[in-house]
Order: structure tokens, then C-alpha cells, then sequence
């Protein structure tokens, strides 16, 4: 079975950092482009982000440009994300997904003083 | 990048009745976009790929069609279950995006 677990939601205050993960299981990693997705609480869905399966590809969307760093460890089955100078617009249940039928069950990220 | 307009942004609806949501690119994406589902909850659901293609295990009330800038996702006969929002999302791009979303009621 597929799975895709994220580390576990944190509160942070406004302009901190927090790095997410997500093991990955049941499938190989490093053959796959993974990406991380986020929702507000009752809002609809954003892509965040994207890697290629060896690391050499990336993108960001506009909203977390120069502030999000996404990397992954295929050798631990791992995906990353760093995120800077956070903002409470930030906040939300952040998704690590392996489109399009691959979805982790969340994290919640709280950015709040 | 590409953006994704979903209308309607909710809907009511009775059991037995036939749901269109629409959803436009603002550039042509082929037929690379998929439909979603998703309960309060839970993490979202494919239920449409490649703008037409039911995934499998998906009952086949749920149907999707278009091409280009514009298509249309139908549940031909709404069934209690059903209550959820559904997402469209294109991967011509990328950068993915997806729609607002459409909050179906009965």
C-alpha cells in the first residue's frame, strides 16, 4: 500500500522557520515527481510546490517564491519542505502528494503570534 | 501561469438530480486536467483524469468532458454521498493549479 505520512502540525510565530517532511512508503520515491499542496481551513486548494525524482527540478508558486525550499532524500524515501519568514497566511493543513492519486493526510501548520 | 475558474462556487441540489460544475483555463491545457473530490476531513479524491477518464472504482454517475480552455464535470444522478466540493486541476503546466471549488449541497 501507498503511503504518505507528514511530521506532525506545528505552531510557529510570524516570521519563523519550520521544516516539513513526508515519508514516503509503498512506492519508489525517487522515481517520481512529488509535490506539496496546502487548504485554509474552509478555503480551497493551492499548489506550493514541486521536485523532480533526483532533486535537479524545482518550482514554487508566486505566493511562497524565495521563501519555501522544497528538497527530498531518496535514499531515505523523504520529501522536504523549509519554509522562511513565515507569515499567517501561511497557515493551513499542508499536503505532500504524488499526483494525481497519492495524497498524504496533512499537516497542520499554524503561523500565529 | 495558468488559472482555473470553477463556477458554480456552491450548489443545492435533490437526490436524483443531474450537477454540472464548469471550469476554465485561462490558457488551452489539451485535456490535462483532472476532477477531484473532496470531504470534509479527507484529503482530495480523483475521480476524473485527462478531462474524461473515470478512475477506476468511481461510480459511473460521474463524468467529465472538454477540451482546450473548457470543461464540464456531471454527476448524472446526485446521491447522498456525494455531498462534498470537487476541484478541478490542470497539469499542462507544471506550475499545477486548481479551481476555487464547488460545494455541492442537498
Amino acid at each position: 500500500e501507498v503511503q504518505l505520512v507528514e511530521s506532525a502540525g506545528v505552531v510557529v510565530q510570524p516570521g519563523g522557520s519550520l521544516r516539513l517532511s513526508c515519508v514516503v512508503s509503498g512506492l519508489s520515491s525517487n522515481e517520481n515527481t512529488m509535490h506539496w499542496v496546502r487548504q485554509v481551513a474552509g478555503k480551497g486548494l493551492e499548489w506550493v510546490s514541486l521536485i523532480s525524482w533526483n532533486g535537479a527540478t524545482t518550482y514554487y508558486s508566486d505566493s511562497v517564491e524565495g521563501r519555501f525550499t522544497i528538497s527530498r532524500d531518496n535514499s531515505k524515501n523523504s520529501l522536504f519542505l523549509q519554509m522562511n519568514s513565515l507569515r499567517t497566511d501561511d497557515s493551513g493543513l499542508y499536503y505532500c502528494v504524488k499526483f494525481p492519486r497519492t495524497w498524504g493526510r496533512g499537516t497542520l501548520v499554524s503561523v500565529s503570534s | 501561469d495558468i488559472r482555473m475558474t470553477q463556477s458554480p462556487s456552491s450548489l443545492s441540489a435533490s437526490v436524483g438530480d443531474r450537477v454540472t460544475i464548469t471550469c476554465q483555463a485561462t490558457q488551452n491545457i489539451l485535456n490535462h486536467l483532472n476532477w477531484f473530490q473532496q470531504k470534509p476531513g479527507n484529503a482530495p479524491k480523483l475521480l476524473i483524469y485527462g478531462a474524461s477518464n473515470l478512475e477506476t472504482g468511481v461510480p459511473s454517475r460521474f463524468s467529465g468532458s472538454g477540451s482546450g480552455t473548457d470543461f464540464t464535470f456531471t454527476i448524472s444522478s446526485l446521491q447522498p454521498e456525494d455531498i462534498a466540493t470537487y476541484y478541478c486541476q490542470q497539469y499542462d503546466d507544471l506550475r499545477l493549479s486548481f479551481g476555487g471549488g464547488t460545494k455541492v449541497e442537498i
